[in-house]
Formats: C-alpha cells, structure tokens, sequence
C-alpha cells in the first residue's frame, strides 16, 4: 500500500491565484482529513469528511474548500490565495470512528507570495 | 475535548532515555491517550497509544498512573534520529461523532545531542 499520497510537494502561488492539492489513500478509510501547519506551530484542521459525498469544516476553514466525491480522493482548493495561506498542508486518514489514529501523508509545502 | 499541556522542548544525548510528560486534567472517562512523532519536513506518524498502566511497542512505552490526568512517553536509549517533535493528544476511541476532532498542541521539541 501506498498509504496517503499527496501532490504537489511544493508550489508556489501569486496572490489571488487558486489551486487544488491532490490526497489520495489507498488504504479504504472512510475519514480523511486536511491540516495546515505554520512554521514552528502544531496542526490546525481545516476540513474532514467522514465519508463520500460528506465533508464538514474544521478549526479553519476559511479561504478552503473541499469535495469528495470518491472514498479514496479529498483534494483542496484554494480560490484566492493570500500570503496568509503560506503553510504546510497535511492529509490524513482513518478508520471510522478511529480519528484519534490517523496516517499522515508527507505534505505539501505552499507559499504565497 | 480533554485539554493537554507538554513541554515545549527537551534535550537529550545519545543513549539515554527520555521521558515526556503530558498533562490532561480533564480527561473523560472514554478517552484514550496516543501519542504522535513528527520527523521535520514529514507528517506525524502514529507511536503509541493506551488507556490505563502501561503499554509498550517496538518503539516507546507508554506510562498512565490511575487518576490518567497524565501521562508519560518514555523512549529508551535515544539516537539523534529521535529528534522529533512529539505530540500528546487525548481523544475518544470508537467515537463517531466526526464533530469531535482531536487538537494537535504545539507539542515537545526533543533534541537529542551526540
């Protein structure tokens, strides 16, 4: 298995462009969930779904939105991006009912400028 | 959701054994406790995780007293590939209720030296 797969590893934005980070996990979990990282700070939740057809906002989720129409895909899109934005993005699944044990995919590095 | 509170950064040398210490005063009755490492540039990887006494796998122990308003990490003979961020986080297992997401605090810097 490949576990939680994540795309692109770096990108860098102008203001006010938009973009989708791709997650993919092959492992049939039903939760996936989206998180930013800002530098030397843990996690912030952005949006998860517990399943297909199923997403809800997290701690911050303005500036974001999320789709899932497939049990393996959760991408992200960024509509404006602004500067604030800049971050690590993280992916992450889990069994239902098991987020307290999640597998993390290896991130996305995004800077806006 | 149950609060935690752990050090903000540690130092080690090669060899010894490290414990980390998580406070959760206000721990529920279905919570677990597990335990995350974060290597830089990577996401966190799960590393343990328990309820109550103790719990050991091939990579840490994990030490819950009673009262389980803490609990503590202990990695045994610690290399500098150990150097990590560490994070404590205190949960419902078996929880459906997707609105209950766990919190990833800042967690503890662990720097282990030669």
């Amino acid at each position: 298995n490949a576990g939680v797969t994540q795309t692109p590893k770096f990108r860098i934005l102008k203001i006010g462009q938009s973009m989708t980070l791709q997650c993919t996990q092959d492992m049939n979990h039903n939760y996936m969930y989206w998180y930013r990282q800002d530098p030397g700070m843990g996690l912030k939740l952005i949006y998860y779904s517990v399943g297909a057809g199923i997403t809800d906002k997290g701690e911050v989720p303005n500036g974001y939105n999320v789709s899932r129409s497939t049990t393996e895909d959760f991408p992200l899109r960024l509509e404006l991006a602004a500067p604030s934005q800049t971050s690590v993005y993280f992916c992450a699944s889990s069994y239902p009912g098991r987020q307290e044990t999640q597998y993390f995919g290896p991130g996305t590095r995004l800077l806006v400028l | 959701l149950a609060k935690t509170t752990q050090p903000i950064s540690m130092d080690s040398y090669e060899g010894q054994e490290v414990n980390i210490t998580c406070s959760h005063n206000n721990i529920a009755t279905n919570d677990y406790i597990t335990w995350y490492q974060q290597f830089p540039s990577q996401g966190p990887r799960f590393i343990i995780q328990g309820y109550k006494t103790k719990v050991t796998n091939e990579v840490a122990s994990l030490f819950i007293p009673a009262d389980r308003k803490s609990s503590t990490l202990s990695l045994p003979r610690v290399s500098l590939s150990d150097t990590a961020v560490y994070y404590c986080l205190v949960g419902e297992s078996e929880n459906n209720n997707a609105g209950n997401m766990l919190t990833f605090g800042g967690g503890t810097r662990l720097m282990v030296k030669p």
